[in-house]
């Protein structure tokens, strides 16, 4: 089975700390995705890569980064946290582009800046 | 441009059937895929259609129309333990994400009654 790992379910900082939330991944999978998940508003795409040091930005970038230096690890950095970045993050994979393959998601870390 | 309507909110009795609709507008459709999110889990695959007409998994089937841009998950037999998000994402082969990014849906929030 695809495992899919987030470094922490629930993780509470103070505005202004940088944070950084780990996802691995064991199935050699090319492409990794960072999502945040909001009432009403869904899962929003952050960022992706499809390769290693590859990234791409999703639709909502904004006061994040991220990093691949190996590619079964995707780490989202919020630079400087701020109380609207307060939110469930998730993390997912995939092995290729097109067909049937689906995103694998991790089992999400629920953030709270304070 | 691209956009995914689901409803918001269904009820059903245990040991029913009931119908998520989703229709989407996407200029380079190339997948439709159904989840199952339980509250404070991460998403979980269901179901994927890529040509018109229906797949049967069990208890749950998915049925889409390109021409309509309309999917929609039957559940049978439904149980308590179908209670859950159903979302709707459609892979987009045009723009920017090159057929990697999904386009999500706001998930419908099933509710199933004894």
């Amino acid at each position: 089975d695809v495992k899919v790992t987030q470094s922490s379910r629930y993780l509470v900082k103070r505005t202004g700390e940088k944070v950084f939330l780990e996802c691995v991944q064991d199935m050699d999978h090319e492409n990794m995705f960072w999502y945040r998940q909001d009432p009403g508003l869904g899962l929003r795409l952050i960022y992706f890569s499809y390769d290693v040091k590859m990234k791409e930005k999703g639709d909502i970038p904004e006061g994040y980064s991220v990093s691949r230096e190996k590619k079964e690890r995707f780490s989202l950095i919020l630079e400087s946290a701020s109380t609207n970045q307060t939110s469930m993050y998730l993390c997912a994979s995939t092995p290729r582009v097109g067909g049937r393959n689906t995103q694998y998601f991790g089992p999400g870390t629920r953030l709270t800046v304070l | 441009g691209q956009n995914i309507d689901q409803p918001t909110e269904m009820t059903a009795t245990e040991g029913a059937i009931v119908q998520i609709n989703c229709t989407y507008q996407t200029s380079g459709f190339n997948g439709l895929f159904w989840y199952q999110q339980h509250a404070g889990e991460a998403p979980t695959f269901l179901s994927y259609n890529v040509l018109d007409g229906l797949e049967e998994k069990g208890r749950f089937s998915s049925f889409l129309s390109r021409s309509k841009g309309y999917s929609y998950l039957l559940l049978k037999e439904l149980q308590m333990k179908d209670s859950a998000s159903y979302l709707c994402a459609v892979r987009d082969r045009s723009g920017a994400g090159n057929n990697r990014k999904l386009i999500w849906g706001l998930g419908t929030s099933l509710a199933v009654n004894p």
